[in-house]
């Protein structure tokens, strides 16, 4: 089964409306989340990754004050787009490690964004 | 940086078939691994194989196996004895050691035809 649990699995939302997607570890402590962003037809793109306890690192041209990134415990990391966009449609997907160093790489099934 | 290149978009296979998906990478790590994932359409990221810089033998899962050329930078997936199943995007990553972030390439939509 899944180790990694991602809810909402799709949204639709209105333009200037905040969305939060949840990133769970089901059965071992993520220490690190990454999340990326698919626009379609397109590959994979890390936005940020996000330890647990500390502020996350954003990749270059993410802007953080849209996409805010909390991992406040070692099963959960959220990303919230903050007034949405039609150009914010994508699909999210996060991905997680456990504490190890050759822990394996899980990623959740993904959030459909539609903003409308 | 890391840099992933597919230059396949598509590909059409026979079932029952081998078929050989290009990678090509281009990194300053000394060490790395490369992955291939299979995305359906429903959006998973589906993990197939994974070969490490060091490793010496070539990565194989079941049907899946990745030609790794060190020296060519290159980490083709081959998949042997293709399945209608087997019709999905396919991705190739990289990461450095350690980190565990990946940089993918563009994909290869891969389509078995009966």
């Amino acid at each position: 089964g899944a180790v990694v649990s991602q809810h909402p699995s799709w949204v639709i939302c209105k333009s200037g409306t905040s969305v939060k997607i949840e990133c769970r570890s089901l059965d071992f402590q993520a220490t690190t989340m990454f999340w990326y962003r698919q626009f379609p037809k397109q590959s994979l793109m890390l936005m940020a990754t996000s330890n647990e306890g500390s502020k996350a690192t954003y990749e270059q041209g993410v802007e953080k004050d849209k996409f805010l990134i909390n991992h406040a415990s070692l099963t959960l990391s959220t990303l919230t787009v903050t007034s949405a966009h039609p150009e914010d449609s994508s699909f999210y997907i996060c991905s997680a490690i456990g504490r190890l160093y050759n822990s394996p790489l899980h990623f959740g099934n993904g959030t459909r964004l539609t903003v409308t | 940086a890391q840099k992933i290149t597919q230059t396949q978009p598509g590909m059409f296979v026979q079932e029952k078939e081998a078929v050989t998906l290009d990678c090509t990478y281009d990194t300053s790590d000394q060490s790395y691994g490369l992955f291939w994932y299979k995305q359906p359409s429903s959006g998973e990221m589906i993990f197939l194989i994974y070969q490490g810089s060091y490793d010496e033998q070539n990565a194989t899962e079941g049907r899946y196996s990745l030609n790794f050329q060190k020296a060519r930078k290159s980490a083709n997936l081959v998949i042997s004895a293709s399945q209608l199943g087997d019709s999905a995007m396919y991705f190739c990553a990289s990461g450095t050691t350690g980190r565990r972030a990946l940089t993918f390439g563009s994909g290869t939509r891969l389509q078995v035809q009966p």
